[in-house]
């Protein structure tokens, strides 16, 4: 059982575009949402995070919309660079329950 | 702050034989750790919560005598893949919480079983 599933699988935006990757949970007892940055070769960076008492989270180029009631959450990239071109996580966590559940990973290539 | 480190970055092994992944927190205590493998182009899978002082917890489908490990301090976990075969090939990556939800990622080990 996929517990949170992670859309498109890959995505192409050109520079200075917004990149936006969606993700769906099922568990309501879910209340830890952060996304995660991936290199090629390289351990996943925290990018932000966000609980479900707010609907939207900003830093920087990167924010994070949360809809409670549809259980989704999505990652936007603003003024998108080839420096972002990465494979993109989402996941969740419930409660003193650290461990965390990944959706599949959004391969996102920025052209120049 | 939050570094996590793991040694080595990359490991190439014979059939049969055991390899040991350390994972440290330099900067931070942790009595939890965590341990993924991640096969190439697919997502981060727990394979289980190295606890300190006690047991390791592993998930449903991963075989604990063969993923061997030991959380000897607050700041070092290991992972011990036994007898190891080329399907055992993959990039093991750790992670744990200085505080909080937030948790942070080693850098990966890249293990070759030939």
């Amino acid at each position: 059982q996929q517990q949170v599933k992670q859309s498109p699988q890959s995505l192409i935006v050109q520079k200075g575009g917004i990149s936006i990757i969606n993700c769906a949970y099922e568990n309501t007892a879910f209340d830890y949402f952060p996304w995660y940055q991936q290199f090629p070769g390289k351990g996943p960076a925290l990018l932000i995070a966000i609980r479900p008492d707010v609907s939207e989270k900003k830093e920087g180029r990167f924010t994070i919309s949360f809809n409670k009631s549809a259980k989704q959450f999505s990652l936007h990239i603003m003024d998108s660079q080839p420096g972002d071109s990465a494979t993109y996580f989402c996941a969740a966590s419930w409660g003193s329950n650290y461990k965390l559940t990944f959706g599949k990973g959004t391969l996102l290539t920025v052209n120049p | 702050g939050a570094v996590v480190s793991q040694h080595p970055s990359w490991v190439i092994c014979k059939s049969g034989t055991s390899v040991k992944i350390e994972c440290r927190s330099l900067d931070f205590q942790a009595t939890t750790m965590f341990w993924y493998r991640q096969f190439p182009k697919q997502s981060l899978m727990l394979m289980a919560t190295s606890n300190e002082g006690s047991k390791a917890t592993y998930e449903q489908g991963v075989e604990k005598d063969k993923f061997l490990i030991n959380h000897a301090s607050l700041t070092l976990s290991t992972l011990t893949v036994t007898s190891a075969h080329p399907e055992d090939s993959s990039f093991y990556i750790c992670s744990a919480n200085p505080s909080g939800r937030e948790q942070f990622f080693g850098p990966g080990t890249r293990l070759t079983v030939l």
